[in-house]
């Protein structure tokens, strides 16, 4: 089974703090994308990463930056967390056409 | 307004009901998702569609590419298929690296 794995379930962090949410994925998946979950908007993407080294702006980037040294990690860096960037966010990777998700990372910015 | 749109945003079924989920989307896609969503927070793609109709367990997806619409039925519905159901389209203008469009999902409940 391909899994994705986030490094945090709950995460707190203090305004001004920088954050690093990790995702790994173990089936060499090309494409990763990091999300953010809000209620009543749905999922919307932040950033996703089509190779190593190589990322693009999803629709809402501002407060945040990735990275993706290796194929199998792709990481969101907040890099001063904000209490606007409280959320749920989700890490998937693409193979074919197919999308696993991780498990999510519930950060919480006070 | 939404690329795309799911009906009802709630729902409450009694166990053993028949329940309908709709998904419509208005850009050109090249596949459509039916992901579901347990509290807690993990998402398990249900499935991916591109055409006519697929069938797992007690779970069908259907899609009509002409009108731009999808369901989910589940029949013999119970507890644990409480969830929120997410309709997601992968748009064949930005397709090329399977990013998705969501729906806003639909939070199912279904009682004992």
């Amino acid at each position: 089974d391909v899994k994705v794995t986030q490094s945090s379930r709950y995460l707190v962090k203090r305004t001004g703090e920088k954050v690093f949410l990790e995702c790994v994925q173990d089936m060499d998946h090309e494409n990763m994308f990091w999300y953010r979950q809000d209620p009543g908007l749905g999922l919307r993407l932040i950033y996703f990463s089509y190779d190593v080294k190589m990322k693009e702006k999803g629709d809402i980037p501002e407060g945040y930056s990735v990275s993706r040294e290796k194929k199998e990690r792709f990481s969101l860096i907040l890099e001063s967390a904000s209490t606007n960037q409280t959320s749920m966010y989700l890490c998937a990777s693409t193979l074919q056409g197919r999308a696993f998700f991780g498990q999510g990372t519930r950060l919480t910015v006070v | 307004k939404n690329e795309v749109e799911q009906s009802p945003q709630n729902l409450t079924a009694q166990e053993g009901e028949f329940i309908t989920i709709n998904c419509s989307y208005s850009v050109g896609i090249s596949a459509l998702h039916w992901l579901q969503q347990h509290p807690g927070g993990g998402i398990v793609s249900l499935f991916m569609l591109s055409s006519g109709k697929k069938k797992h367990g007690r779970l069908i997806a259907t899609i009509n590419i002409q009108e731009k619409h999808s369901s989910l039925h589940i029949t013999a519905s119970h507890p644990r298929d409480s969830a929120v159901y997410i309709c997601a389209v992968r748009s064949e203008g930005r397709g090329s690296q399977g990013n998705l469009i969501f729906g806003k999902g639909t939070k199912l409940s279904v009682k004992p």
